[in-house]
């Protein structure tokens, strides 16, 4: 049972438009959201971060949008580059777990220039 | 390198075989994590390390599969009797402790022929 769901699987977009991926859970104890990016052969790079006390964060051009009462929270790529052609996997944690993490299943986002 | 450092980057391997799959996470980091990712899919969870103490062991899909991490840094993970749906990208991630942000290695891309 996939804890996390993550869409859409692909995503094409055109250089400077914005990227949304969104991602949804049910366990409430939950309480740490992480956005990782995954470059061909690389292993997963933590990208940004969430806990549920905050509604948004922003660094850079990636920003989190986070509802906790739909327990719901998306990534927003702004200005989106060649660069940011990748794999985006969502995650959570939960603090009784140890920091074990729950991917969602990625999405492909290829931006064309 | 100041990152984690897993080896070897590839491994073939006869099914029937054994095989041993290496992490060097970052000097200091007391967790380290393990986890399994298929082609095309997310990583998955298999087990947790604090300091030389296996914590979670739950994601280990059968006994089949060994880790350890007997001085409290580097850590092998050994598959005993491969079988073909073993194949797949063994992930080594650390952190400083439980629920700080994890850094994973490029991984070991395991196939079973």
């Amino acid at each position: 049972q996939q804890q996390v769901k993550q869409s859409p699987q692909s995503l094409i977009v055109q250089k400077g438009g914005i990227s949304i991926i969104n991602c949804a859970y049910e366990n409430t104890a939950f309480d740490y959201f992480p956005w990782y990016q995954q470059f061909p052969g690389k292993g997963p790079a933590l990208l940004i971060a969430i806990r549920p006390d905050v509604s948004e964060k922003k660094e850079g051009r990636f920003t989190i949008s986070f509802n906790k009462s739909a327990k719901q929270f998306s990534l927003h790529i702004m200005d989106s580059q060649p660069g940011d052609s990748a794999t985006y996997f969502c995650a959570a944690t939960e603090g009784s777990t140890l920091g074990r993490l729950y991917f969602g299943r990625g999405t492909q986002l290829t931006v064309w220039p | 390198g100041a990152g984690v450092s897993q080896s070897p980057r590839y491994k073939v391997a006869k099914r029937g075989q054994d095989v041993a799959l290496r992490c060097d996470p970052i000097s200091g980091h007391v967790s380290l994590f393990w986890y399994q990712q298929a082609l095309g899919q997310g990583p998955e969870f298999l087990t947790y390390f604090q300091n030389e103490a296996q914590l979670d062991k739950s994601g280990l899909p059968s006994d089949r599969f060994f880790a350890e991490r007997p001085e409290g840094s580097v850590s092998t993970l050994k598959i005993q009797r491969t079988q073909q749906e073993d194949s797949a990208v063994y992930l080594c991630a650390s952190s400083l402790v439980g629920d700080q942000p994890q850094h994973f290695g490029d991984g070991t891309r395991l196939s079973i022929l």
